[in-house]
């Protein structure tokens, strides 16, 4: 089955600096790569999302690259700011209501 | 994307009860997911319910613990049963989105402790 590996496991940057989580996937036949921000008492909620026929997707201050090749995808938050801390959430699926298989998590701590 | 509801948001259950926990959606959907999330721990899914048919259980994961209902497209609901300590954890909900390409928007979540 598919097995996704995320890091780093936490995260602090500065107000206004840049953050990085990456993950690989094992399975290639996974295909759809969704990111989600699970803030303390809620769920998670999905905030982008990459297709395999695609190697890069951006969203205001949120961009996400994938490497089909290598098996790796990353999240980037330009600009950080401190309602973007929470905990981030990579996963992988091979589409077509496949079972979703998430990272362990990344706590982004953002320091005013 | 849909909006999700569940009940209880909380609750904390004495050892070898049951407690049954709510999804409700504001749209009919064809696919729901229940998952747990371990404190401090990333999801893993439980099972899949589809209306109609009987839910479909991920490996590690029995429908005597775990025995979901499903009677319409938009309902469903998830029993924990004879709980013991180790099923301590946030239950949630989720739902596939219109896309083809397996979007998931999950609810807020049905923070559990069996003591």
């Amino acid at each position: 089955g598919e097995n996704v590996e995320q890091h780093p496991s936490t995260l602090s940057v500065q107000e206004g600096d840049s953050a990085v989580i990456k993950c690989t996937y094992s399975d290639s036949a996974s295909n759809y790569f969704p990111w989600y921000k699970q803030e303390l008492g809620k769920g998670p909620q999905l905030i982008i999302d990459i297709r395999s026929n695609v190697g890069e997707k951006k969203d205001q201050r949120i961009a996400v690259t994938l490497n089909k090749t290598a098996k790796h995808f990353s999240l980037h938050i330009t600009e950080t700011q401190p309602e973007d801390s929470a905990v981030y959430f990579c996963a992988a699926s091979e589409g077509g209501y496949q079972k979703v298989t998430f990272g362990i998590g990344t706590k982004l701590q953002v320091i005013p | 994307s849909a909006v999700i509801s569940q009940k209880p948001s909380r609750d904390i259950c004495q050892r070898g009860t049951s407690l049954t926990i709510q999804c409700q959606v504001d749209s009919q959907v064809t696919m729901m997911f229940w998952y747990r999330q371990q404190p401090g721990q990333s999801l893993t899914l439980i099972a899949t319910a589809n209306q109609g048919s009987e839910a479909t259980y991920e490996s590690g994961f029995v429908i005597d613990k775990f025995p979901i209902s499903r009677p319409n497209l938009t309902f469903s609901t998830l029993t924990v049963s004879n709980m013991s300590p180790e099923d301590s954890s946030i239950y949630l909900c989720s739902v596939e989105g219109t896309g083809s390409f397996n979007e998931q928007f999950f609810g807020p979540g049905t923070r559990l402790t069996v003591l």
